[in-house]
């Protein structure tokens, strides 16, 4: 079975700071990777995936994520966090077939004005 | 508008009822699926759905059940031998390689 692993549970920025979520993933085939952002009660929203083309993928808000297979990371970054980037994000990979997708446990991210 | 819908958004059940929630989706898709939220476990696999009139058991399949005889409609029923079935739930479809999310359900049993 396949696995995430999220470090940092919390993670606090001030506005207008970089913005690094960590996502390290275990898989025996080639994975196919996923960040998502859930707002407070909502259900979550795509904010880009890894399908095994480039490497750095842009997503939507500014996030981009960098597929490094030698470290079985897919950290999330953003150059400049905005107070709207308040959220929990959720690292996620699936198998080859997609029927089935591993979550991460979830990143909370807070932007101090 | 395309999409997933997921009734009611507030459910309060009382102890040892039996409770379906509800999901739909106008999206086409083949596959669905339902998750569990709890605050700091992520969302964790009930069950799923990649045809209709079939369905296998995710991580967490005891204490409930699911049906899956039509296409858009893939309800979700907590049932009294579920242990602690206070958390949210959250629907989903997809199509190929991407997931689309309901708003979810947050239940409360008192």
């Amino acid at each position: 079975a396949q696995s995430v692993t999220q470090l940092g549970s919390h993670v606090s920025v001030s506005e207008g700071a970089l913005v690094l979520l960590r996502c390290n993933y275990s898989s025996s085939v080639p994975p196919y990777l996923f960040w998502y952002v859930q707002y407070p009660n909502q259900g979550l929203q795509l904010l880009l995936k890894y399908t095994s083309a480039a490497t750095l993928v842009k997503g939507i808000n500014g996030f981009e994520a960098e597929f490094k297979k030698s470290e079985t990371s897919f950290h999330l970054t953003k150059p400049s966090a905005h107070m709207s980037d308040a959220a929990e994000y959720f690292c996620a990979v699936s198998e080859d077939n997609f029927n089935k997708f591993y979550f991460g446990s979830g990143t909370k991210l807070n932007v101090k004005p | 508008d395309g999409g997933i819908t997921q009734s009611p958004k507030y459910l309060f059940r009382k102890e040892g009822q039996n409770v379906t929630l509800s999901c739909e989706q106008n999206l086409n898709h083949d596959a669905m699926y339902w998750y569990r939220q709890d605050p700091g476990q992520g969302l964790r696999l009930i069950y799923y759905s990649q045809i209709v009139n079939d369905f296998q058991k995710g991580d967490i399949a005891e204490g409930y059940s699911v049906s899956r005889e039509k296409k858009e409609s893939f309800p979700l029923t907590v049932t009294s031998a579920q242990k602690n079935p206070t958390a949210f739930y959250l629907c989903a479809s997809s199509h190929g390689n991407e997931q689309f999310f309901g708003p979810g359900t947050r239940l409360t049993v008192l």
